[in-house]
């Protein structure tokens, strides 16, 4: 069972601003880095957005992320019906001694 | 550009073991730490080990160490996981994955493994 927290689905309209959060604790969220993820069903995960808003070439900065206490946010803009897609928070857990990924979250666009 | 190609995974008899490999290409393989990453369509993504540029250093899952063994061949380019005792809950695709400092970058297409009498 994963100790790193989504919501296991979210939703907005086309042109609406969505967050999605990543829950965790001091040993994992509280002082690491937090990577975002973004995987289209039967296909692999792909990098979305690492540390502090750091986009791989072609993600567009719509996607955005933010970060309080033990809890992450990945904030996705002008939604469109392009976004729809799993997502997921990973992070290093000090206390592990290991990478955990949230569990999850499937963003359906209405 | 980056390629992580895996390979090896099919059905498997629970208690048996199983060798993936992952073939790299499109960067200085020897330069970069390397993870393998499973995921079931119950549990989601979970981080299966990793191991350092040289492979002098490897970490594993809590629950999967002593049965998972994560190594390299850097005159090869290429990466493995030996996996010993599977059981039923191994079941799931195997992600090689590329480590850019504290960011799992780059994923391979996966290799399913089922593990199944």
């Amino acid at each position: 069972q994963s100790v790193v927290t989504q919501p296991p689905s979210a939703s907005g309209t086309p042109g609406q601003t969505i967050t999605i959060s990543c829950s965790g604790s001091s040993s994992n969220i509280g002082r690491n880095i937090v990577n975002w993820y973004q995987q289209i069903p039967g296909t692999a995960p792909k990098l979305l957005i690492y540390g502090n808003n750091q986009r791989p070439s072609g993600v567009p900065d719509r996607f955005s992320v933010s970060k309080s206490g033990t809890s992450a946010y990945l904030a996705i803009s002008g939604l469109q019906s392009e976004d729809e897609s799993d997502y997921y928070c990973a992070t290093w857990d000090d206390s592990l001694k290991g990478w955990l990924f949230g569990g999850g979250t499937t963003l359906t666009v209405l | 550009q980056v390629q992580l190609v895996e390979s090896g995974g099919g059905v498997v008899q629970p208690g048996r073991s199983l060798t993936l490999s992952c073939a790299a290409s499109g960067f200085t393989f020897s330069a970069f730490g390397m993870h393998w990453v499973r995921q079931t369509p119950g549990r989601g993504l979970q981080w299966v080990a990793d191991i350092s540029s040289d492979g002098a250093r490897k970490f594993y899952a809590p629950s999967l160490k002593g049965r998972f063994t994560i190594s390299r061949d850097n005159s090869e380019n290429m990466l493995y996981l030996r996996m010993d005792s599977l059981r039923d809950e191994d079941t799931a695709v195997y992600y090689c994955a590329k480590d850019a400092s504290w960011i799992i970058d780059q994923w391979g297409q996966g290799t399913l493994v089922t593990v199944s009498s």
